[in-house]
């Protein structure tokens, strides 16, 4: 089965611009879940979606970061307007229920200029 | 809150072994590790759910100690493609998002 994939893989933007990231996780997994590893530190939880429902946001930084889950499939996180501080690799991973290990997609790498 | 993880880095030779340690200040609900390449993704290694549990394949293994409060990650007679950033990843609640620790730079030469 096909692993859990995300789009782009890299981006450059410039501070206060749009930037839309998407996930699409592993066929069947109704728990989503995104990431955010900042140079130099640990990757950190950001939300966590069951299907279209958003279970756990706590983690999301601020209010220029939006997340969907529109239909449980696909996942896109939206950062708008961008700051500097945005800048890191961000990870999308799925859950199947009633399992407890996450797959990880590749990453998208986020640059802010 | 985050785990702590141990060490930092790591330089071996091929064939030599290391350990990773993962601790947590309060009992956990299940402990993940992960191995992830530069550019690509985390790959889950094993989880840990019970306390006092040990498992493993190939030439990597890992525990969890009674009180579910720490985890060690063993590598034995390292290879080259043992190479990467090892993460421990803790659950609070069954279903909860994964807390992960600083991370282990491990490197193996030939």
């Amino acid at each position: 089965e096909a692993g859990v994939t995300q789009f782009p893989s890299h981006s450059v933007i410039e501070k206060g611009q749009t930037v839309t990231l998407r996930c699409d996780p592993i066929s069947g997994h109704d728990n989503l879940y995104w990431y955010r590893r900042v140079m130099g530190k640990e990757i950190k939880f950001l939300l966590h979606f069951v299907k279209e429902s958003k279970q756990d946001e706590s983690g999301m930084p601020n209010n220029r970061f939006l997340a969907e889950r529109t239909g449980g499939t696909y996942s896109t996180l939206k950062v708008q307007p961008a700051e500097l501080e945005d800048s890191g690799v961000y990870f999308c991973a799925s859950r199947r229920d009633s399992y407890n290990e996450q797959f990880f997609g590749p990453g998208t790498r986020l640059t802010v200029l | 809150q985050q785990p702590v993880q141990s060490p930092q880095a790591v330089i071996l030779r091929e064939g030599e072994d290391a350990v990773i340690n993962c601790s947590s200040s309060k009992a956990l609900y299940s402990v993940h590790w992960y191995r992830q390449k530069h550019g690509e993704a985390p790959v889950f290694l094993m989880i840990l759910l019970k306390g006092g549990e040990q498992k493993g394949h190939d030439k990597i293994s890992a525990s969890f100690n009674e009180k579910k409060q720490q985890s060690s990650l063993y590598l034995t007679a390292s290879q080259l493609s043992y190479s990467g950033t090892y993460f421990c990843g803790t659950v609070n609640n069954a279903g909860n998002m994964l807390t992960f620790g600083g991370g282990t730079r491990l490197m193996v030469k030939p």
